[in-house]
């Protein structure tokens, strides 16, 4: 069954604290993509990597991190620096560039408590 | 600077009747265009894509949108509405065979009443 999971679906971390969302494709993309969603607002760009070992900050990259040591994982780590971490994340891949469309996970769910 | 914009941020219709999402964008070069659909606490679902060529696209679902060169537009459509339809609308564009980025618009709620 293809597809793209990330996990956990509901996340809630003390102030302070990193933590880390999973994302794993098994549809053999090059390109995978992390978002930030909040109400109201269209979906933002945090990082993205066109291929393994190779990643570039989207629009708000600040207090986020990623790796890309494989090709069908793209961990999105959450640190404390980032300001506002409350939020709705997703991950997304697509076969490349240009006309594809992108293929979302199902979102987790981030509280800072 | 690149841009979408989805000038509605809630659209009515009752079930039966058309209905029409909305989408203005501004690229400088040849836009690839597309429209996603979120169901509450999901990820995005992909309906259909403009690349080239006919200016009427077909996508899943029913849906359907018409590419505007000379309005920038790119507007959802369907002949006719189900309650099922209700969900989150978006519109997205990417300028270029070789660029990764999309530009998102901020999105249509669009709610069908029985």
């Amino acid at each position: 069954d293809g597809g793209i999971t990330q996990s956990p679906k509901y996340l809630f971390r003390k102030e302070g604290q990193n933590v880390t969302l999973s994302c794993e494709q098994n549809l053999n993309h090059d390109a995978m993509y992390w978002y930030r969603q909040d109400p109201g607002q269209g979906l933002r760009l945090i990082y993205y990597s066109q291929i393994v070992n190779d990643f570039q900050k989207g629009d708000i990259a600040e207090g986020y991190s990623v790796s890309r040591e494989k090709k069908e994982s793209f961990p999105l780590t959450v640190t404390s620096a980032q300001k506002n971490p409350t939020a709705f994340y997703l991950c997304a891949s697509s076969i490349a560039a240009g006309n594809t469309e992108a293929f979302f996970g199902q979102g987790t769910r981030l509280t800072v408590v | 600077a690149q841009s979408v914009a989805q000038p509605e941020d809630q659209v009515n219709v009752a079930e039966g009747n058309p209905l029409t999402v909305k989408c203005t964008y501004s690229v400088s070069g040849n836009p690839y265009l597309f429209w996603y659909v979120q169901y509450p606490n999901r990820g995005l679902q992909f309906l259909l894509k403009y690349i080239t060529g006919d200016n009427l696209v077909k996508g899943s679902y029913g849906f359907e949108a018409e590419f505007n060169k000379s309005q920038t537009s790119f507007h959802l459509k369907k002949p006719s509405a189900l309650v099922s339809d209700s969900a989150l609308y978006f519109c997205a564009v990417r300028e270029g065979p070789s660029n990764y980025q999309l530009i998102w618009g901020a999105g249509t709620k669009l709610i069908i009443k029985p």
